[in-house]
């Protein structure tokens, strides 16, 4: 596609549910980064792929952060047994390589009631 | 103290006005990012530098590697110029983001 997709647009979980976050990347990225952005606050970064290999998971916080991306495009970050701390904004990012310009998608805005 | 900073947190300018927004980050860094992010969430890239000067149009971002720092400067502000700018160092290998700059641009 021309840009980053990212679905759904905006999530309201009850407390204790799961979720699942999709980004669907640029075509040829090989870099994919999930971050998550607090209100008025910068993105922090959660975790990259470089394609298909999860190489770096040491921002998620806590163990019921998981993401995948199988075939080395489209990604899923799920959160289980949500919390009301989860809620923020969750970007997905993708990019050539890791240290090149990143192309972000519009987020989902995730809603912990 | 954050390994990001940025000044001021919030800015406020009259259409046609010259912005400065500064960076500076206490890290060894290999390269700098500035990216924009409008009120519905988006977020754009606008630079990725690690030395001297690069020009956009109305937009122009230095970086200063010795002195830690980096300006992002808009010529003849306009209001579709209001929005959050971000700065993102690149250190190690990941990016680390700065809180923000929200300017405000009136007519």
């Amino acid at each position: 596609g021309a840009g980053v997709s990212q679905s759904p647009r905006y999530k309201v979980a009850k407390r204790g549910q799961d979720v699942a976050l999709r980004c669907d990347p640029i075509s040829g990225h090989v870099s994919l980064f999930w971050y998550q952005q607090a209100l008025g606050q910068g993105p922090e970064f959660l975790t990259y792929f470089q394609n298909e290999a999860q190489l770096d998971k040491s921002g998620l916080p806590s163990d019921r952060f998981f993401a995948e991306r199988p075939e080395g495009s489209v990604s899923t970050l799920k959160i289980q047994r949500t919390q009301q701390e989860d809620s923020a904004v969750y970007l997905c990012a993708s990019s050539l390589g890791r240290a090149q310009p990143q192309h972000f998608g519009d987020g989902t805005r995730l809603s912990i009631l | 103290k954050n390994e990001v900073e940025q000044s001021p947190q919030n800015l406020t300018a009259q259409e046609g006005e010259f912005i400065t927004i500064n960076c500076s980050y206490s890290v060894g860094i290999s390269a700098l990012h500035w990216l924009q992010q409008h009120p519905g969430g988006g977020i754009v890239s606008l630079f990725m530098l690690s030395s001297g000067k690069k020009k956009h149009g109305r937009l122009i971002a230095t970086i200063n590697i010795q002195e830690k720092h980096s300006s992002l400067h808009i010529t003849a502000s306009h209001p579709r110029d209001s929005a959050v700018y971000i700065c993102a160092v690149y250190r190690g290998q990941n990016f680390v983001f700065g809180p923000g700059t929200r300017l405000s641009v009136l007519p």
